[in-house]
């Protein structure tokens, strides 16, 4: 069974730039979550997507937004990018949330020059 | 609000003791729970989870956690340590009762086993 797989591993933009990260769950897995992992603020949750749909969303400005498509695969888009933007984005998908465990990307790591 | 809170950012152990990595939460509601490690530059892995039940639950690479209601801990551990056990380690929590909400992680807590 495939993993949840990140494209692209690494990015590097300027900033003022946009960025569109994408997520492929698990086969099966409808909800798809997304998460910010930085030195400081450990791991922050962005947004979780559940058949098409947001179903949960942290304390991130609106220049973070996702989206879902039907086959479950998931995109963020980050616009105007800030040099605190740098972080790991890890994507993680899970049958269903609540008591099922999330399977975690290997993450993209992007870097805002 | 939930929260999680681990205690330690750091965790030296010798190879062979036994090891504990300390997490206790706070939720409304009762508490779906969970364990992941990170390795360098990697996603996080699933360890072990703990939903209902037995107290004690075990998960993967021999580790085990056990949940205390009475203190909302969610304590890790594994009775002999191994060097390739050196990782960051992150515990979650989730309100459970069938409720949606996001997992919440902890600020981690890196090990090290030492030889």
């Amino acid at each position: 069974k495939a993993g949840v797989t990140q494209t692209p591993r690494y990015l590097i933009k300027t900033r003022g730039q946009q960025v569109t990260l994408s997520c492929s769950p698990i086969s099966g897995h409808r909800s798809v979550s997304w998460y910010q992992q930085t030195p400081g603020q450990g791991l922050q949750f962005l947004f979780e997507y559940f058949s098409e749909t947001q179903r949960n969303k942290g304390n991130f400005p609106g220049r973070f937004s996702g989206r879902q498509f039907s086959n479950s695969r998931s995109e963020m888009n980050v616009s105007t990018l800030e040099l605190g933007d740098s972080a790991l984005y890890l994507c993680a998908s899970s049958l269903d949330g609540g008591d099922t465990e999330a399977f975690f990307g290997q993450g993209t790591r992007l870097t805002v020059v | 609000a939930q929260s999680v809170a681990q205690p330690e950012d750091q965790v030296n152990v010798a190879e062979g003791n036994p090891l504990t990595v300390k997490c206790t939460y706070s939720v409304s509601g009762n508490p779906y729970l969970f364990w992941y490690v990170q390795y360098p530059n990697r996603g996080l892995q699933f360890l072990l989870k703990y939903i209902t039940g037995d107290n004690l639950v075990k998960g993967s690479y021999g580790f085990e956690a056990e949940f205390n209601k009475s203190q909302t801990s969610f304590h890790l551990k594994k009775p002999s340590a191994l060097v390739s056990d050196s990782a960051l380690y992150f515990c979650a929590v989730r309100t459970g009762g069938g409720s949606q909400g996001n997992l919440i992680f902890g600020k981690g807590t890196k090990l090290s086993v030492k030889p």
